[in-house]
């Protein structure tokens, strides 16, 4: 079974309004990442977060990670259409594999 | 420079024939990694390559599955006997080394279909 689940499943949002996804996992972590994937094509890595941060940026993206709670929130600020995709996390399971969720499909409408 | 390279980018064939998916990860990128992605759902790890060798094969699904790097560059995933339900996208990934700190940079992926 997946270690992580985002929710929402999908979310819509309208062009500049800021987005949120939320990943939770289930058994102790190293890592987390966030990746994004557009139709058709591979995923791309957007961020990591260790265990032992709370919070980290990189551009318009904050990511942050709760451990007690066992989840990690992704917000997209100041959407574009081109944020259209689809988002995943992924934890390393203290392993050397990675285990991603099933996504959150992410509509920005212009 | 190159990204991750995957061929073919779409596969057709039979139920019960044999097939194999390449993938030319980015060069020096030390570990190699395979995944199987369903519609509407998120890669499914099968097995990661370390240099030459397999470090993990515990998600291939069953021995109609190998996977091979000989030379710790190019790896194939090979697939006997196909089945209906092995049609799904077939993506491969590599990071400079193995670890959950390390970003994973994907190819587009093979698109697989068993008829």
């Amino acid at each position: 079974s997946q270690q992580g689940e985002e929710d929402p499943q999908a979310l819509s949002i309208q062009e500049g309004e800021n987005a949120t996804m939320n990943c939770s996992y289930k058994t102790s972590i190293n890592n987390l990442q966030w990746y994004r994937q557009n139709s058709g094509r591979g995923l791309v890595h957007l961020i990591l977060i260790r265990s032992n941060e709370r919070e980290k940026h990189s551009g318009r993206l904050r990511v942050t990670l709760d451990t007690s709670k066992k989840s990690s929130s992704l917000l997209i600020t100041a959407s574009r259409a081109a944020d259209t995709a689809s988002y995943f996390c992924a934890t390393d399971n203290y392993g050397q594999n990675f285990v991603f969720g099933p996504g959150t499909r992410l509509s920005v409408l212009p | 420079g190159a990204g991750v390279s995957q061929t073919p980018s779409n596969k057709v064939t039979e139920k019960g024939k044999y097939v194999e998916l390449r993938c030319d990860p980015i060069s020096g990128h030390t570990a190699l990694y395979w995944y199987r992605q369903s519609l509407g759902q998120g890669p499914e790890f099968l097995i990661y390559f370390q240099g030459t060798g397999a470090a993990d094969d515990s998600g291939l699904p069953n021995d109609r599955f190998f996977a091979v790097r000989p030379e710790g560059s190019v790896s194939t995933l090979k697939i006997q006997r196909t089945e209906r339900g092995d049609s799904a996208v077939y993506l491969c990934a590599s990071s400079l080394m193995t670890g959950g700190n390390q970003p994973q940079h994907f190819g587009d992926g093979t698109r697989l279909s068993i008829l």
